[in-house]
């Protein structure tokens, strides 16, 4: 199994500013994945963050809006960047192991005012 | 493309009563399928997987079993209790995308006592 911090739990962010969400797994893991949670929605893919390489990321989404790096094995961060209040969710970091199942972060939940 | 739909929710029981939450998914391939369990204020946790036909995923006294034909993936339960109110999501990957998730919208479940 993978134990996977996610800092900050939770934020209340000022709208136009922007908040990195930092992910650290215990092992070391080729793909990361983020995912969006909004308000009483199912989880969305955000992008994946390969070591080494830029991330790859899902329809909708665009790199100066959520910029990851993903620096070593065990790290990555995402930022939202120039908040609004449509960007309040929860926000989950992803790892796959042995190929056979993922494992998520506690998630964080942001608001912006 | 790839997807999964689940019942709309809220689904409300007493406690000892049978629950299915109905699954489908639309995909190429053979994906594996998935349910997780979100509880209040926590994480996504998994609770079962299957990841080939016939397959018969359990935990915890829940199962689902993978059904090709139909394309479905339902789970069970044959006694709920209290604890089990949470969030429920159905999810599949493809065995070609390293294993990022596509998820149901996502079913809440209350037992009441």
């Amino acid at each position: 199994s993978a134990v996977i911090s996610q800092k900050p739990s939770r934020d209340i962010c000022q709208r136009g500013t922007s908040l990195t969400i930092q992910c650290q797994v215990d092992s070391q893991v080729t793909m990361m994945f983020w995912y969006r949670q909004q308000p009483g929605q199912s989880l969305t893919l955000i992008a994946t963050a390969n070591q080494g390489s830029e991330a790859t990321y899902e329809s909708g989404f665009v790199i100066d809006k959520f910029p990851i790096s993903r620096p070593n094995l065990t790290f990555s961060t995402l930022t939202v960047s120039n908040m609004s209040p449509e960007d309040s969710s929860i926000y989950l970091c992803s790892v796959e192991l042995g190929g056979t199942e993922a494992f998520f972060g506690q998630g964080t939940r942001l608001t912006v005012v | 493309g790839d997807s999964v739909t689940q019942m709309e929710g809220p689904v409300t029981l007493s406690e000892e009563a049978f629950l299915t939450i109905n699954c489908t998914y639309t995909a190429t391939g053979y994906p594996s399928l998935f349910w997780y369990v979100q509880y209040p204020g926590e994480g996504l946790q998994l609770l079962l997987k299957a990841t080939k036909a016939d397959d018969k995923g359990s935990n915890k006294g829940f199962e689902a079993t993978y059904r090709k034909e139909t394309t479905s993936f339902h789970l069970e339960k044959g006694s709920v209790q209290v604890s089990d109110s949470a969030v429920y999501f159905c999810a599949l990957a493809r065995r070609d995308s390293s294993y990022k998730l596509i998820f149901g919208s996502g079913t809440r479940l209350l037992v009441r006592p």
